[in-house]
């Protein structure tokens, strides 16, 4: 079953607008942890941010920034006013606890920023 | 800077053929993994290794072994090459780290990836 869902595919918004990516998780542990990716075209996967199931508070940093909500299951991305070199491949991921770090992606989705 | 490398960005190999596919990091890190990377699947793992000679199925191991001689290099074995198996590859490194005497989870460090073609 997927245990991380990226439901949207993809988003194309034009410089300066917000975007935010969707992700769902699904697990029955107490303790895992959420990651998002960053793949741009040049296709080597860059780590964004990594959270843990204990800490719930949002984070920011510059114009990315994350909203963690246990009580709905998702760890939802913002990039606020897209700029061209944010189109790219996002992938959120999940490791459980005790699984030696092995990540659960989801699927992806495309953010694609046009001048 | 963690680097991972990998042996080939691009490989193309015909269908039947032994492919070696090779990774090396040069952070000490304990734990590696080889991903497959599908559109609309995302990434799914194939095998993982925590130790040398240590090596662990992951969610899509068939038609694929791995191998782990050195901390620093993993190599993924397509035994027989099959058109299915065409994709890109991501290998992947993340340090060990206990913390009163759970595993904490780490990020983990990607390649560049190499794209297999099979024909």
């Amino acid at each position: 079953a997927q245990k991380v869902t990226q439901a949207q595919t993809e988003i194309s918004v034009v410089e300066k607008e917000d975007v935010t990516l969707d992700c769902v998780y699904e697990t029955r542990d107490t303790t895992y942890y959420l990651f998002w990716y960053k793949q741009p075209p040049s296709g080597e996967l860059v780590f964004l941010i990594r959270r843990n199931s204990f800490d719930e508070q949002n984070e920011i940093s510059g114009r990315y920034s994350w909203n963690f909500q246990k009580s709905t299951s998702s760890f939802n991305f913002t990039i606020t006013a897209s700029q061209v070199v944010d189109s790219a491949v996002y992938f959120c991921a999940l490791s459980e606890a005790d699984s030696w770090g092995k990540l659960q992606f989801g699927a992806g989705t495309q953010v694609v920023v046009t001048p | 800077d963690v680097k991972v490398t990998q042996s080939s960005r691009y490989l193309v190999k015909r269908t039947g053929e032994k492919v070696f596919l090779e990774c090396v990091q040069d952070m000490d890190h304990e734990n590696m993994f080889w991903y497959r990377q599908d559109p609309g699947l995302g990434l799914r793992l194939i095998y993982f290794s925590y130790d040398v000679k240590m090596k662990e199925k992951g969610d899509i191991p068939e038609g694929y072994s791995v191998s782990r001689e050195k901390k620093e290099r993993f190599s993924l074995i397509l035994e027989s090459a099959s058109t299915n198996q065409t994709s890109m590859y991501l290998c992947a490194s993340s340090p060990l780290v206990r913390a009163s005497g759970s595993l904490i989870d780490r990020e983990q460090f990607f390649g560049p990836g190499t794209r297999l073609t099979v024909l």
